[in-house]
Protein backbone atom coordinates (compact mmCIF):
# COMPACT_ATOMS: atom_id res chain seq x y z
CA UNK A 1 0.00 0.00 0.00
CA UNK A 2 1.09 3.41 -1.03
CA UNK A 3 -0.28 5.03 2.13
CA UNK A 4 -2.07 8.23 1.78
CA UNK A 5 -1.25 10.07 -2.06
CA UNK A 6 -1.30 13.54 -2.31
CA UNK A 7 -0.98 15.91 -4.85
CA UNK A 8 1.50 18.03 -6.06
CA UNK A 9 3.78 17.92 -4.18
CA UNK A 10 5.37 21.19 -4.61
CA UNK A 11 3.13 23.56 -5.78
CA UNK A 12 3.81 27.69 -6.51
CA UNK A 13 0.92 30.11 -7.37
CA UNK A 14 0.96 33.50 -7.47
CA UNK A 15 -1.70 35.87 -5.60
CA UNK A 16 -4.98 35.36 -6.68
CA UNK A 17 -5.02 32.51 -8.47
CA UNK A 18 -6.88 29.28 -7.09
CA UNK A 19 -5.57 26.14 -5.63
CA UNK A 20 -6.60 22.93 -5.70
CA UNK A 21 -5.01 20.04 -3.16
CA UNK A 22 -5.79 16.37 -3.72
CA UNK A 23 -5.43 13.62 -1.49
CA UNK A 24 -5.98 9.96 -2.02
CA UNK A 25 -6.81 8.24 1.78
CA UNK A 26 -5.08 4.19 2.34
CA UNK A 27 -8.56 2.01 1.11
CA UNK A 28 -10.76 1.07 3.60
CA UNK A 29 -10.33 4.15 6.25
CA UNK A 30 -13.72 5.90 6.67
CA UNK A 31 -12.22 9.47 8.19
CA UNK A 32 -10.02 12.16 6.32
CA UNK A 33 -8.33 14.94 7.49
CA UNK A 34 -6.51 18.13 6.10
CA UNK A 35 -4.05 20.05 8.16
CA UNK A 36 -1.78 22.99 7.51
CA UNK A 37 1.81 23.50 9.00
CA UNK A 38 3.25 26.70 9.64
CA UNK A 39 6.09 28.31 11.46
CA UNK A 40 4.44 30.52 13.50
CA UNK A 41 1.15 28.49 14.13
CA UNK A 42 2.32 24.78 13.83
CA UNK A 43 0.17 22.11 12.84
CA UNK A 44 -3.66 23.24 12.25
CA UNK A 45 -6.63 21.42 11.93
CA UNK A 46 -8.21 22.41 9.06
CA UNK A 47 -11.56 20.14 8.21
CA UNK A 48 -12.10 16.45 8.72
CA UNK A 49 -14.50 14.10 7.22
CA UNK A 50 -15.99 10.44 8.12
CA UNK A 51 -17.43 8.46 5.66
CA UNK A 52 -17.28 11.69 2.91
CA UNK A 53 -19.34 13.86 5.41
CA UNK A 54 -17.92 16.92 6.85
CA UNK A 55 -17.74 16.66 10.61
CA UNK A 56 -16.32 19.60 12.03
CA UNK A 57 -14.52 22.63 9.58
CA UNK A 58 -14.09 25.13 12.39
CA UNK A 59 -10.32 25.08 11.47
CA UNK A 60 -11.20 26.65 8.18
CA UNK A 61 -9.85 29.84 8.19
CA UNK A 62 -11.98 31.69 5.64
CA UNK A 63 -14.37 31.62 2.97
CA UNK A 64 -11.66 31.11 0.47
CA UNK A 65 -10.84 28.00 2.06
CA UNK A 66 -13.19 24.78 0.96
CA UNK A 67 -12.77 20.90 0.97
CA UNK A 68 -14.77 18.36 -0.55
CA UNK A 69 -15.32 14.54 -0.27
CA UNK A 70 -17.18 13.17 -3.47
CA UNK A 71 -16.14 9.70 -2.88
CA UNK A 72 -14.42 7.38 0.26
CA UNK A 73 -11.21 7.30 -2.29
CA UNK A 74 -11.04 11.09 -2.55
CA UNK A 75 -10.49 14.61 -1.31
CA UNK A 76 -9.88 18.09 -2.69
CA UNK A 77 -8.93 21.41 -0.54
CA UNK A 78 -9.52 24.06 -2.59
CA UNK A 79 -8.39 27.82 -2.40
CA UNK A 80 -9.80 30.50 -4.15
CA UNK A 81 -8.27 33.03 -4.85
CA UNK A 82 -4.79 32.33 -2.82
CA UNK A 83 -2.57 34.64 -0.66
CA UNK A 84 0.73 34.65 0.19
CA UNK A 85 -0.25 33.93 3.91
CA UNK A 86 -1.47 31.03 2.34
CA UNK A 87 1.80 29.50 1.97
CA UNK A 88 2.28 26.53 3.97
CA UNK A 89 2.54 22.91 3.83
CA UNK A 90 -0.74 21.00 3.75
CA UNK A 91 -1.08 17.19 5.57
CA UNK A 92 -4.01 15.08 4.49
CA UNK A 93 -4.21 12.11 7.08
CA UNK A 94 -6.60 9.18 7.00
CA UNK A 95 -7.74 6.46 9.45
CA UNK A 96 -10.16 3.76 10.06
CA UNK A 97 -12.59 6.01 12.12
CA UNK A 98 -14.49 4.25 14.58
CA UNK A 99 -13.04 1.97 17.35
CA UNK A 100 -9.90 1.68 19.58
CA UNK A 101 -7.46 1.44 16.52
CA UNK A 102 -9.42 4.19 15.34
CA UNK A 103 -7.56 6.89 16.63
CA UNK A 104 -3.99 6.77 14.60
CA UNK A 105 -3.92 8.34 11.61
CA UNK A 106 -2.12 8.00 8.95
CA UNK A 107 -0.06 11.22 7.03
CA UNK A 108 0.49 11.83 3.44
CA UNK A 109 3.95 13.64 2.37
CA UNK A 110 2.66 16.70 2.27
CA UNK A 111 2.01 19.36 -0.13
CA UNK A 112 4.37 22.36 -0.19
CA UNK A 113 2.30 25.67 -1.32
CA UNK A 114 4.19 28.82 -2.00
CA UNK A 115 2.38 31.51 -2.97
CA UNK A 116 3.90 34.77 -4.44
CA UNK B 1 -10.71 25.08 24.07
CA UNK B 2 -8.04 22.66 23.87
CA UNK B 3 -4.49 23.31 24.00
CA UNK B 4 -1.01 21.84 24.02
CA UNK B 5 2.31 22.97 24.82
CA UNK B 6 5.21 21.62 23.95
CA UNK B 7 8.06 24.07 25.79
CA UNK B 8 10.97 23.26 24.20
CA UNK B 9 11.50 23.63 20.24
CA UNK B 10 14.93 21.89 20.28
CA UNK B 11 16.47 19.38 22.99
CA UNK B 12 19.93 18.16 22.15
CA UNK B 13 21.51 15.33 24.51
CA UNK B 14 24.20 12.83 24.23
CA UNK B 15 24.06 9.43 23.26
CA UNK B 16 23.15 6.96 25.80
CA UNK B 17 21.70 10.30 28.12
CA UNK B 18 18.27 9.78 28.83
CA UNK B 19 15.36 12.10 26.97
CA UNK B 20 12.50 13.75 28.15
CA UNK B 21 10.03 16.07 26.42
CA UNK B 22 7.87 17.62 27.53
CA UNK B 23 3.90 18.03 26.51
CA UNK B 24 1.28 19.92 28.80
CA UNK B 25 -2.70 20.44 27.74
CA UNK B 26 -5.22 21.90 28.22
CA UNK B 27 -8.62 20.46 27.77
CA UNK B 28 -12.03 20.07 30.55
CA UNK B 29 -12.81 16.91 29.35
CA UNK B 30 -11.17 13.50 29.25
CA UNK B 31 -8.28 13.84 26.63
CA UNK B 32 -6.59 10.78 24.38
CA UNK B 33 -2.85 11.77 24.21
CA UNK B 34 -0.45 10.49 21.73
CA UNK B 35 3.10 11.52 20.23
CA UNK B 36 3.44 11.17 17.02
CA UNK B 37 7.15 11.90 15.51
CA UNK B 38 8.67 12.83 11.86
CA UNK B 39 12.22 11.66 11.02
CA UNK B 40 14.38 13.49 8.58
CA UNK B 41 12.52 12.69 5.18
CA UNK B 42 9.81 10.30 6.36
CA UNK B 43 5.75 10.87 6.92
CA UNK B 44 4.39 12.46 10.22
CA UNK B 45 3.50 8.66 11.88
CA UNK B 46 2.07 7.78 15.60
CA UNK B 47 4.75 6.98 17.77
CA UNK B 48 2.44 5.79 21.28
CA UNK B 49 -0.87 6.48 22.42
CA UNK B 50 -1.51 6.84 26.48
CA UNK B 51 -4.29 4.62 26.08
CA UNK B 52 -2.19 1.56 25.45
CA UNK B 53 0.36 2.12 27.85
CA UNK B 54 2.96 0.74 25.31
CA UNK B 55 6.87 1.10 25.09
CA UNK B 56 7.96 1.81 21.82
CA UNK B 57 11.44 1.84 20.55
CA UNK B 58 12.02 2.15 24.27
CA UNK B 59 9.99 5.41 24.71
CA UNK B 60 7.37 5.91 27.35
CA UNK B 61 4.46 8.28 28.28
CA UNK B 62 2.25 8.45 30.94
CA UNK B 63 -0.79 10.86 31.19
CA UNK B 64 -0.64 12.94 34.49
CA UNK B 65 -4.33 14.36 34.78
CA UNK B 66 -3.09 16.30 37.95
CA UNK B 67 -0.57 17.85 35.98
CA UNK B 68 -2.31 17.73 32.85
CA UNK B 69 0.75 16.34 31.53
CA UNK B 70 2.11 13.55 28.77
CA UNK B 71 5.78 13.79 28.93
CA UNK B 72 7.88 11.48 26.45
CA UNK B 73 10.50 9.69 28.04
CA UNK B 74 13.62 7.15 27.37
CA UNK B 75 16.23 6.13 29.42
CA UNK B 76 19.17 5.65 27.24
CA UNK B 77 19.24 7.72 23.91
CA UNK B 78 20.07 6.56 20.57
CA UNK B 79 21.36 8.50 17.30
CA UNK B 80 18.34 7.01 15.29
CA UNK B 81 15.66 8.85 17.97
CA UNK B 82 17.03 12.17 16.33
CA UNK B 83 13.82 13.72 14.76
CA UNK B 84 10.77 16.01 15.07
CA UNK B 85 8.53 14.88 18.19
CA UNK B 86 4.93 16.09 18.22
CA UNK B 87 2.36 15.69 20.92
CA UNK B 88 -1.01 15.78 20.69
CA UNK B 89 -4.93 15.72 22.01
CA UNK B 90 -8.06 14.34 20.47
CA UNK B 91 -10.73 15.64 22.91
CA UNK B 92 -13.26 12.67 22.11
CA UNK B 93 -13.76 9.22 23.51
CA UNK B 94 -15.52 6.41 22.11
CA UNK B 95 -15.99 5.44 18.66
CA UNK B 96 -15.22 7.42 15.54
CA UNK B 97 -11.97 9.13 14.59
CA UNK B 98 -11.40 12.84 15.92
CA UNK B 99 -9.01 15.88 14.61
CA UNK B 100 -5.99 16.19 16.49
CA UNK B 101 -4.59 19.31 18.29
CA UNK B 102 -0.83 19.37 18.02
CA UNK B 103 2.11 20.92 19.92
CA UNK B 104 4.69 22.89 18.11
CA UNK B 105 6.74 19.91 18.18
CA UNK B 106 10.07 19.52 19.55
CA UNK B 107 13.30 19.15 17.67
CA UNK B 108 15.36 16.27 19.67
CA UNK B 109 18.95 16.13 18.67
CA UNK B 110 21.37 12.79 19.61
CA UNK B 111 24.72 13.97 19.68
CA UNK B 112 27.14 11.08 19.36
Amino acid sequence: DAGVIQSPRHEVTEMGQEVTLRCKPISGHNSLFWYRQTMMRGLELLIYFNNNVPIDDSGMPEDRFSAKMPNASFSTLKIQPSEPRDSAVYFCASSLGAGFLSYEQYFGPGTRLTVT
Amino acid sequence: AQRVTQPEKLLSVFKGAPVELKCNYSYSGSPELFWYVQYSRQRLQLLLRHISRESIKGFTADLNKGETSFHLKKPFAQEEDSAMYYCALSGRSGGGADGLTFGKGTHLIIQP
